[in-house]
């Protein structure tokens, strides 16, 4: 069963937009991680935020922020007035149960052009 | 502090071969994991571990096989390799499994069966 979902495949943005990445996850745990990781076209991985299920305060880096929502099982990062260096793929990713098991949802590519 | 190390970066085997790839950390972590990332499927886990002697399977671990004699070194051996392990391989590690630590990834090993 599809555990983290990340319904956008494939989003394209003008530099200076803003843009946000959904990620919709499914657990019946009350104790979880989310993570946010960024995989640039070079091909690592970045890990990016981390929050637990206690939780829902809204982060902000610079201009990244992120939305916890426990209610809608959501956790959304937005990028304020984007730029041609967040072109990458970004994988949303819970860790659940005992924490041994890590589900990532299969990524959004975001595309930001000149 | 070199992080996770991979080898090889690329790798190309014919179906039936056996092969190893390795993965080395120096950050003392106890836990180690292998991914692979297919296009459209996100990073899916195929074996983990929790410390030197001590490994479990991910969601798809069929045709591979994992040791861990060490804290630093967590290799996984593909028996007889298949056109369906085709794929990237990512090695990652994290301080422990207790808590929701994020992981830190490998730059990846780029896998080709014919």
């Amino acid at each position: 069963a599809q555990k983290v979902t990340q319904a956008q495949t494939e989003i394209s943005v003008v530099e200076k937009e803003d843009v946000t990445l959904d990620c919709v996850y499914e657990t019946r745990d009350t104790t979880y991680y989310l993570f946010w990781y960024k995989q640039p076209p070079s091909g690592e991985l970045v890990f990016l935020i981390r929050r637990n299920s206690f939780d829902e305060q809204n982060e902000i880096s610079g201009r990244y922020s992120w939305n916890f929502q426990k209610s809608t099982s959501s956790f959304n990062f937005t990028i304020t007035a984007s730029q041609v260096v967040d072109s990458a793929v970004y994988f949303c990713a819970l860790a659940r149960g005992g924490f041994n098991k890590f589900y990532f949802g299969s990524g959004t590519k975001l595309n930001v052009k000149p | 502090n070199a992080g996770v190390t991979q080898t090889p970066k690329f790798q190309v085997l014919k179906t039936g071969q056996s092969m190893t790839l390795q993965c080395a950390q120096d950050m003392n972590h106890e836990y180690m994991s292998w991914y692979r990332q297919d296009p459209g499927m996100g990073l899916r886990l195929i074996h983990y571990s929790v410390g030197a002697g001590i490994t479990d399977q991910g969601e798809v671990p069929n045709g591979y096989n994992v040791s861990r004699s060490t804290t630093e070194d967590f290799p996984l051996r593909l028996l007889s390799a298949a056109p369906s392990q085709t794929s990237v391989y990512f090695c990652a590690s994290r301080r422990d499994s207790r808590r929701g630590n994020e992981q830190y990834f490998g730059p990846g090993t780029r896998l080709t069966v014919t």
